[in-house]
């Protein structure tokens, strides 16, 4: 049981490059999630999609794009990585919302350095 | 003013005391709420739910809720070493763009044994 796996674990850019970070559940969840993680900021939302086709934006989505590939894949996409970018990229999914709805699942974490 | 609110801490704790985490929330429509835990270096893990006000408990875990308030707590009764960490508030909502989890910035837990 895989559940949310992530790719790569590890990273490092030269500021300018670009690079594209894989995600994919095999839970059948209909929202999955891009979050950040600075130290001591906690996790920040970058992009998130609620549904197969649909993708949205969250508090920290400028500097990345995301494409919802199907229900199974959420790839988040780097253009021109800035040092500022540096951090811990999660990956998760869940079921849609309401009730327990909302219960996150989450990969093993991308480990980017940005030089 | 942000969406989900902790205090940062750190909270330092003596062994087998009670620890007090608690969180505040802006949207009054969110639905369910969730508190994770993370060691260092590690991914989130669940801890908890809750989606109904008042108390729910589980093991040495208690959450509370008081959506009156905007407010969700978690106490853990009997504190131990192994249970410091970095504990994450998180809040599921329905907006624009369909439900979505904001998480708080985390707490930092100490367990002094």
């Amino acid at each position: 049981n895989a559940g949310v796996t992530q790719t790569p674990k590890f990273q490092v850019l030269k500021t300018g490059q670009s690079m594209t970070l894989q995600c994919a559940q095999d839970m059948n969840h209909n929202s999955m999630y891009w979050y950040r993680q600075d130290p001591g900021m906690g996790l920040r939302l970058i992009y998130y999609s609620a549904s197969e086709g649909t993708t949205d934006k969250g508090e920290v989505p400028n500097g990345y794009n995301v494409s919802r590939l199907n229900k199974r894949e959420f790839s988040l996409r780097l253009e021109s990585a800035a040092p500022s970018q540096t951090s811990v990229y999660f990956c998760a999914s869940s079921e849609a919302g309401g009730g327990t709805g909302g219960l996150a699942f989450f990969g093993q974490g991308t480990r980017l350095t940005v030089v | 003013q942000k969406e989900v609110e902790q205090n940062s801490g750190p909270l330092s704790v003596p062994e087998g005391a009670i620890a007090s985490l608690n969180c505040t929330y802006s949207d009054r429509g969110s639905q369910s709420f969730f508190w994770y835990r993370q060691y260092s270096g590690k991914s989130p893990e669940l801890i908890m739910f809750i989606y109904s006000n008042g108390d729910k408990e589980d093991g040495r875990f208690t959450a509370q809720l008081n959506k009156a308030s905007q407010y969700v707590s978690l106490l853990i009764r009997d504190s131990q070493p192994s249970d410091s960490a970095t504990y994450l508030c998180a809040v599921n909502s329905l907006n624009t763009g369909g439900f979505k989890t904001i998480f708080g910035a985390g707490t930092r837990l100490f367990v002094k044994a």
